[in-house]
This record gives structure tokens, sequence and C-alpha cells, in this order.
């Protein structure tokens, strides 16, 4: 059974960068397509984008400009970095398998809190 | 982006009570709705996508159903596990986006 943990800095400081990393367990990160989503009181929850194994990729517009998701198929795990914070990224953020051929979610991580703040 | 509104936002019903979730789209998208269940400081947790099909494990007293723009979450028979907060989300075009979700509380 596919387990996902996400790991990575609690606290960043405004203007610069969230980093965090997503390993996978119980099954290969090949074949399937892996994604970042986030949940705020303010935005609820919030897809980031998604990465194949491959190595391609599909942002949220509303992001596209400061995200990149990239993937380490040897380590089995996929990383999320998110340029320029402001408060307003502070969120709970999860890391997701996609649906086989649709963008619904499953499994999830049990996702972090990452409070933005000098 | 696709909206996706869903009501009520919250209420409380009793174990035992049949209850509906709603979830309406801004524009149409065919099935391509899923609903999950989420509780405090847990990941959100795949119910049904397809609009009605029900995830692996999922208990049949949950049923989903609609098409287009308007869609509905049934439990048929609500247990003490069953109070959460409910979203759905339409992934017929990116980006995928949320309900603001429905807070199903204990009456």
């Amino acid at each position: 059974q596919v387990q996902l943990q996400e790991s990575g800095p609690r606290l960043v400081k405004p203007s610069e960068t969230l980093s965090l990393t997503c390993n996978v367990s119980g099954g290969s990160i090949s074949s399937y397509y892996w994604s970042w989503i986030r949940q705020s009181p303010g935005k609820g929850l919030e897809w980031i984008g998604y990465i194949y194994y491959s190595g391609s990729t599909n942002y949220n517009p509303s992001l596209k400009s400061r995200v990149t998701i990239s993937v380490d198929t040897s380590k089995n795990q996929f990383s999320l970095k998110l340029s320029s914070v402001t408060a307003a990224d502070t969120a709970v953020y999860f890391c997701a398998r996609r649906g086989p051929a649709h963008n619904w979610f499953d499994p999830w991580g049990q996702g972090t809190l990452v409070t933005v703040s000098s | 982006a696709i909206r996706v509104t869903q009501s009520p936002s919250s209420f409380s019903a009793s174990t035992g009570d049949r209850v509906t979730i709603t979830c309406r789209a801004s524009q149409g998208i065919s099935s391509y709705l899923a609903w999950y269940q989420q509780k405090p400081g847990k990941a959100p947790k795949l119910l049904i996508y397809a609009a009605s099909t029900l995830q692996s494990g999922v208990p049949s007293r949950f049923s989903g159903s609609g098409s287009g723009t308007d869609f509905t979450l049934t439990i048929s028979c609500l247990q003490s596990e069953d109070f959460a907060t409910y979203y759905c989300q339409q992934y017929y075009d990116y980006p995928p986006t949320f309900g603001q979700g429905t807070k199903l509380e204990i009456k």
C-alpha cells in the first residue's frame, strides 16, 4: 500500500523559497502522476501542480510563476519549491498521487504546516 | 477556473440520519467530480470519483450522483465516524478545484 510523507522546513521567511519533499513508500513512483495540494483557512484546498515520473509538469496558473516541482526516481521522491513566499503562502501542504487517468487524488500524505513569518 | 460551490456550509445531524450534501459547478463538468472526507488534523480521504464510483474500501452507505453542474453526496445512515468535513472537487478542466467544504456536526 502506497504511503506518502512530506518533509521540510516548517518556518520560512518572507521573500524566501519554500522547499518540501514527498517520500513515496510501499510502491514505485514510476508510472504515476504526483501532486502537491495546499490548504489554508483563507483559500481552502488549492491544487499547486503535478509531475509525472518522467518529469513532465503542469502547474496551477495562479502559482505557475513561483512553482517548481521535480522528481527523483532513484530516491522514490518528488519535491516542491515555491519562491518569493508571503504570509499568504502559510498553509498545510499535502502531497498526493493522482488517479490513473484523471485529477482526483488518492492517497495523500499526512500534510505539513508551513508558516511564512520573519 | 471552474468554481465549485457546496451547500450547506455546515449542518447538524444525528447518527442514523440520511444526509445529502450538494455541489454545484459553475459550468458543465460531465461526471468529472470527486468527493473527499476530512477529519481534523488529517488529510482528505477519497470517497467517490467519477461522480458515483465508490473508492475501494469506502462503506456502501456513501453514494454519489449527478452530472453536468449538479451533484450530491448521500450518506444513507450516519455513523459516529462520519462526522467530518466533506469536499467536492472537479477535475474536468485545469486547474482542478475544490469546493469550500461542508462540515457535518453531531446534533
